[in-house]
């Protein structure tokens, strides 16, 4: 039972674009959501996180847009750089759980 | 020096073996978890321990056992590896408060042939 689904699976996108990665749940009691980041050899690490009480986080070139009422939450990347490709994974937990959940990870390709 | 240190980094070993990885931290956290990490499947969770007598099982913990030494090291044990656990293995640590960031490892790469 996959309570976070992520996609797509895969994404290129030239210097300069933006980013869109997606990110749906089901659980209602899922009520942090955080998004990390891996590169090649690397761990993940958190990159910018939201909690439900808000529809929008900004951290430089990087958003998440949260819709509580669509379960649904997405990671954009403005002017996305050669430095941002990596593979991407967004994660949610339960309010009293520290456990998270995560998708299945998008790796991001942003061509010179 | 790292703060989340994953021992051995790589490894290869025969079906049937037991293999023991090992993690250790110098964050202070109470709370660790070990991941596998798949092509398409994400990071699954296996075990993890809120403190050093506390011990769960996660989404994937047949074949594999776990032991807390001490608050700053945890380590996951193959009793008989098989083919299909070949995959990357993380260790993590969190806070003692909910919903905190989670600090991840390098990974082991385990191979069982």
């Amino acid at each position: 039972q996959q309570q976070v689904k992520q996609s797509p699976q895969s994404l290129i996108v030239q210097k300069g674009g933006i980013s869109i990665i997606n990110c749906a749940y089901e659980n209602t009691a899922f009520d942090y959501f955080p998004w990390y980041q891996q590169f090649p050899g690397k761990g993940p690490a958190l990159l910018i996180a939201i909690r439900p009480d808000v529809s929008e986080k900004k951290e430089g070139r990087f958003t998440i847009s949260f819709n509580k009422s669509a379960k649904q939450f997405s990671l954009h990347i403005m002017d996305s750089q050669p430095g941002d490709s990596a593979t991407y994974f967004c994660a949610a937990s339960e309010e009293g759980y520290s456990t998270l959940t995560f998708g299945k990870g998008t790796m991001l390709l942003v061509s010179p | 020096d790292a703060d989340v240190t994953q021992t051995p980094r790589n490894r290869i070993t025969k079906t049937g073996k037991r293999i023991m990885l090992e993690c250790s931290q110098t964050k202070g956290h109470d709370r660790m978890y070990w991941y596998r990490q798949d092509p398409g499947l994400g990071l699954r969770l296996i075990y993890y321990s809120f403190d050093v007598k506390d011990i769960n099982k996660g989404e994937i913990s047949d074949g594999y056992s776990v032991s807390r030494q001490a608050q700053a090291k945890f380590s996951l044990s193959l009793e008989s590896a098989i083919p299909n656990q070949t995959a990357l293995y993380f260790c993590a640590t969190s806070a003692s408060w909910v919903n905190t960031e989670a600090f991840f490892g390098q990974g082991t790469r385990l191979t069982v042939v």
